[in-house]
């Protein structure tokens, strides 16, 4: 079946500007998360959905940052006056489930550059 | 929260041989420890996990200890080929959330 898919691929922009990122998971699935993957650093937890409760922003690293779930499904990470720093992959998983223990399906990842 | 080390950050080794990755968690608290394999261009995909009720666990040719007293869990891959290559991630719950911790990552360089 479809996995989890992001758009676009890759992403260049210009320091200030605003971006959307966004991420199609998987059907069924009610757990989204959102992480930030720099040059040679693991991968840095931003925001969690799980189904219609509140989400957890507790990793967004600044009010820049933020994210919505429209419908329980699709989601779109925006980053507002982007800054060189914020050059990564953006990655998004989707598991069937909330909790730790249920296996998180990778999208391919956004790779953006702010220039 | 919950902090996870993971070594070496590069492993290289002769085709055949074995591999290990470690890594050292935190939170006594933690009791689930996935690892993934990264390739390039992808994402990461869940290849083994291990939860603090065993001290390990074995798929094929993929092994994980987890030694919860000294908080450490390990990776090991034996008889490597080189669809092996790629970045391996090590994680564990974090504290105060559903989202996993993850650990920098070790590349695996597999030498013909």
């Amino acid at each position: 079946g479809a996995g989890v898919s992001q758009s676009p691929s890759n992403k260049v922009t210009e320091k200030g500007k605003d971006v959307e990122l966004r991420c199609d998971p998987i059907s069924g699935h009610t757990a989204l998360y959102w992480y930030r993957q720099s040059l040679g650093q693991g991968l840095e937890f931003l925001i969690y959905f799980q189904g219609n409760s509140a989400p957890d922003k507790s990793g967004l690293p600044s009010d820049r940052f933020s994210a919505e779930r429209t419908g329980g499904s699709v989601s779109t990470l925006t980053i507002q006056r982007t800054q060189q720093e914020d050059s990564a992959v953006y990655l998004c998983a989707s598991s069937w489930d909330r909790g730790y223990s249920y296996e998180q399906y990778f999208g391919p990842g956004t790779r953006l550059t702010v220039t | 929260g919950e902090n996870v080390e993971q070594h070496p950050s590069t492993l290289s080794v002769q085709e055949g041989d074995s591999a290990v990755i470690k890594c050292t968690y935190s939170d006594s608290a933690s009791n689930y420890f996935p690892w993934y394999k990264q390739e390039l261009g992808k994402g990461p995909q869940l290849i083994i996990d291990i939860r603090s009720n065993v001290g390990e666990k074995k798929d094929q040719r993929i092994a994980v200890t987890l030694n919860k007293t000294a908080k450490h869990f390990s990776l090991h891959i034996t008889e490597t080929q080189p669809e092996d290559s790629a970045v391996y991630f090590c994680a564990a719950p974090v504290s105060s959330a559903d989202g996993l911790t993850f650990g920098k990552g070790t590349h695996l360089i597999i030498q013909p």
